[in-house]
């Protein structure tokens, strides 16, 4: 597509139940990033996928936190047994290669009751 | 490891005024540097980058960044200043793992 794009655009869960995440990259795009951002807060690195392999998992909070990608697309970043900690706005961003820069999509904003 | 420092969380300025943004970076070699634009609602949009080169790198938008490696800083700057401008800016500095690390932001806002 011509942005990457991300569903839903919110996403208003009860604390406990399991949320997933969608990011759609610009075709032709083997990278592939997942980043939190909270309220007042900067971007905090969650994963990194090349292809679908996942290099670097470091950022990812807890184990109830996942992420999968099919081939060089979609990608779903999946919170099970959500807290209210959880809540912010989930951004994805996809790259040709790394040294390029990134172009985000718009991100999700979770919000859990 | 790599770390960001933009000091200024907050800043004000009047509609056609100039405006420098700080970042400073911490890191042991020459990084990779950009900065970042988020407009209310909408996703990070890549305004400038630095690899190497000349030190003084042109973007969009108008804006344009300076790569100090003596100060380690990547000071955002622009002219003049439009409304439009009014939003959150990110720096980030990376290397070559791909990841870079992020500010914390500093919010712009602009008076008319």
């Amino acid at each position: 597509g011509a942005g990457v794009s991300q569903s839903p655009s919110n996403k208003v869960t009860e604390k406990g139940k399991d949320v997933e995440l969608r990011c759609d990259p610009i075709s032709g795009h083997t990278a592939l990033y997942w980043y939190r951002q909270r309220l007042g807060q900067g971007l905090e690195f969650l994963i990194y996928f090349q292809g679908n392999s996942a290099p670097d998992k470091s950022g990812l909070p807890s184990d109830r936190f996942s992420a999968e990608r099919t081939g060089e697309s979609v990608s779903t970043l999946t919170i099970q047994r959500t807290q209210q900690e959880d809540s912010a706005v989930y951004l994805c961003a996809s790259s040709p290669t790394g040294y390029n820069g990134y172009t985000f999509g718009s991100g999700t904003r979770l919000t859990v009751v | 490891a790599q770390s960001v420092t933009q000091p200024d969380i907050h800043i004000t300025v009047s509609e056609g005024a100039s405006l420098e943004l700080r970042c400073n970076y911490s890191y042991g070699a020459t990084p990779y540097l950009f900065w970042y634009v988020q407009s209310p609602g909408q996703g990070l949009q890549l305004l400038l980058k630095y690899f190497s080169g000349d030190t003084l790198v042109q973007g969009i938008k108008g804006f344009e960044a300076e790569f100090k490696r003596s100060q380690s800083s990547f000071n955002l700057r622009k002219p003049s200043v439009h409304w439009s401008d009014a939003a959150e800016y990110f720096c980030a500095v990376g290397e070559r793992s791909y990841i870079p690390t992020f500010g914390r932001g500093t919010s712009l806002i602009v008076h008319p």
